[in-house]
């Protein structure tokens, strides 16, 4: 099962949206509405930030949202923060059975 | 509050074995999906393992090839992964994870992780 594809890095300014993109296949993130994004901070365990592609959990700020078209899931932050620094990460359920993260894509706040 | 303990990390030579534990608390923990996910130092996210309420069923990543093995104790809500044969390539933080909202897949609560590292 190979990784699902994230840029590498992405930079904003604060007040800005952004969105990072997240490619797999028909086998993972195409074929199912389980796609969810993880923040990661320096030092720190990840974050659960969305599930089922668009799904919030409790607590997390209405700032983030995701979608989902085709094989390419989007995680989307609005009006960035500086604490939004972080890296981010997808994770898809797969056709086997098993979950998949993307590589990760670090996020800058200018 | 939900918390979840990882302890079983350090430093082994490659070949050699370990086993990670994770105690669960704040929860009722046999009712639950649980995974295993680790981090090679500066590297992302790896999914490792999971394992279904009652023990009986498990799915790996298929690079591990039979070299780890996931495990479950209800009466002590505590998770397991045993590490065998291990390799430099193994080193990373291995968190402990759990689905606290099923059915859909997705990992809710992670704990802070112990240090794997497989060095001569």
């Amino acid at each position: 099962q190979s990784a699902l594809t994230q840029p590498a890095s992405v930079s904003e300014s604060p007040g800005q949206s952004i969105a990072i993109s997240c490619t797999g296949t028909s086998s993972d993130v195409g074929g199912y509405n389980y796609v969810s994004w993880y923040q990661q901070h320096p030092g720190n365990a990840p974050k659960l930030m969305i599930y089922d592609v668009s799904t919030r959990p409790s607590g997390v700020s209405d700032r983030f949202s995701g979608s989902k078209s085709g094989n390419t899931a989007s995680l989307t932050i609005s009006g960035l923060q500086a604490e939004d620094e972080a890296d981010y990460y997808c994770a898809s359920y797969t056709s086997a059975g098993t979950l998949v993260f993307g590589g990760g894509t670090k996020l800058t706040v200018l | 509050e939900v918390q979840l303990v990882e302890s079983g990390g350090g430093s082994v030579q490659p070949g050699g074995s370990l086993r990670l534990s994770c105690v669960a608390s704040g929860f009722t923990f046999s009712r639950y999906w649980m995974n295993w996910v680790r981090q090679a130092p500066g590297k992302g996210l790896e999914w490792v393992a999971n394992i279904g309420p009652d023990g009986s069923d498990k799915s790996y990543v298929g690079s591990l090839k039979g070299r780890f093995t996931i495990s479950r104790d209800n009466a002590k809500n505590s998770l397991y992964l045993q590490l065998n044969s291990l390799r430099a390539e193994d080193t990373a933080v291995y968190y402990c994870a759990a689905d606290l909202n099923p059915p859909t897949p997705k990992l809710d609560y992670w704990g802070h992780g112990t240090l794997v590292t497989v060095s001569s």
